[in-house]
């Protein structure tokens, strides 16, 4: 079975200082990872994704992810957080098995950076 | 502009009533999914779709059915609305059936669904 977990509900930050949302997940198959990104009333809209090639993943905004199989975790950092980056971010696990893929939410991690 | 259009953008329901939220896709994705989203508990599989012509059942089901005559419509009906459907609707696509594939999700803009 497969399953993703976002470490913290919600996080805060101030301007110009560093992100870090954690996630961790685990999967009996080999998984394919993605942080989503979600502004107030909006869609989601990907942010960058983890598909077995490249460890450490650059996606958009300046965020990047770094697959660590060791430690079951797929964590999103950016080095100097941004007023517009305050959103809710979702990490994604989907994985392909017997019965076809399966893809799971993480709960989310609420975003406040802080002027 | 490719993407999916959703329709309404939000509404109040009486519960007991019947209603259709629409979704509309120009990027001739083969997949298509309804999930809901509601605090805490990130976003749940409601019904999905790996092609027209065929649905299947995801996490929540009940109390919802949806259709798929044509690549581009994936309607969510609600026969008979209850408070415990009040949420926020959102429908997804994705290039290949079953899976993100290397693009992800494409989402749409959701519906504010509340049921009183």
């Amino acid at each position: 079975a497969q399953s993703v977990t976002q470490l913290d509900s919600h996080v805060s930050v101030s301007e110009g200082t560093p992100v870090l949302l954690r996630c961790n997940y685990s999967s009996s198959y080999s998984p394919s990872l993605f942080w989503y990104v979600q502004h107030p009333n909006k869609g989601l809209q990907l942010l960058l994704k983890y598909t077995s090639a490249a460890t450490l993943v650059k996606g958009i905004n300046g965020f990047e992810a770094e697959f660590k199989k060791s430690e079951t975790s797929f964590h999103l950092t950016k080095p100097s957080a941004h007023m517009s980056d305050a959103a809710e971010y979702f990490c994604v696990v989907s994985v392909e098995n017997t019965g076809g893929f399966k893809t799971i939410f993480g709960a989310g991690t609420r975003l406040f950076v802080k002027a | 502009i490719a993407g999916i259009t959703q329709a309404p953008t939000s509404q109040i329901l009486a519960a007991g009533r019947r209603m259709t939220l629409r979704c509309t896709q120009d990027m001739r994705h083969n997949a298509m999914y309804w999930y809901r989203q509601d605090l805490g508990l990130g976003l749940r599989l409601i019904h999905y779709s790996n092609t027209a012509g065929t649905t299947g059942k995801g996490e929540v089901p009940d109390g919802y059915s949806v259709s798929r005559a044509n690549t581009d419509d994936f309607p969510l009906t609600l026969a008979s609305a209850v408070p415990s459907q009040t949420s926020v609707y959102f429908c997804a696509s994705s290039v290949e059936a079953g899976s993100p594939g290397p693009y992800g999700y494409t989402f749409g803009s959701g519906t504010r669904l509340t049921v009183v």
